[in-house]
């Protein structure tokens, strides 16, 4: 059975600070894939990243960056100087490939001004 | 125009009552899947299938039915709602392809309020 984990519920932040999402997964597959996905107050969810298993390579897109290690099986996001328009929730997910898309709980980050 | 639609995008419905929540989609995707978002609890499985022939329960299936009517057409019904169905439900597609990474495209949502 696979299994997302993310601890943080929410996080406040005043802008302008990093902030750290964590995820942590579980999977018995040796091939699988982890992806981000951001929700606005407006609802919809927004793909940010995908990564495969073979792949260990850190990844930075602008102000986000994404550390993958699999001796500790977390794939964690962080924003750096944080925006409020960062404020969303924020769901981990995995799969294999073959099987279905497993999600965390989500982690609500509120960023101030 | 947006890959993956579904409709109604919002809907208000008594208890007891039948209720049909349809997703379509242009992508040309053999996989369709509907979740619901709850408050603390992330998206959770409905039904899933991985062809027009195939549908399969995904954890939280009690209560839901699901229609494949076509590739592109996954429709699914609550055929006596009740309040605790109230929720936020997203439809999603996916490739089967070798290189996909199944990697799911998601609906804009629907939001169900079951008074």
């Amino acid at each position: 059975a696979q299994k997302v984990t993310q601890a943080q519920t929410e996080i406040s932040v005043v802008e302008k600070e990093d902030v750290t999402l964590d995820c942590v997964y579980e999977t018995r597959d040796t091939t699988y894939y982890l992806f981000w996905y951001k929700q606005p107050p407006s609802g919809e969810l927004v793909f940010l990243i995908r990564r495969n298993s073979f792949d260990e390579q850190n990844e930075i897109s602008g102000r986000y960056s994404w550390n993958f290690q699999k001796s500790t099986s977390s794939f964690n996001f962080t924003i750096t100087a944080s925006q409020v328009v960062d404020s969303a929730v924020y769901f981990c997910a995995l799969t294999s490939g073959y099987s279905t898309l497993t999600f965390g709980k989500g982690t609500m980050l509120l960023v101030s001004p | 125009d947006a890959d993956v639609t579904q409709t109604p995008r919002n809907r208000i419905t008594k208890t007891g009552k039948r209720i049909m929540l349809e997703c379509s989609q242009t992508k040309g995707h053999d996989r369709m899947y509907w979740y619901r978002q709850d408050p603390g609890l992330g998206l959770r499985l409905i039904y899933y299938s991985f062809d027009v022939k195939d549908i399969n329960k995904g954890e939280i299936s009690d209560g839901y039915s699901v229609s494949r009517q076509a590739q592109a057409k996954f429709s699914l019904s609550l055929e006596s709602a009740i309040p605790n169905q109230t929720a936020l439900y997203f439809c999603a597609t996916s490739d089967a392809g070798l290189g996909s990474y199944n990697e799911q495209f998601f609906g804009p949502g629907t939001r169900l309020t079951v008074l």
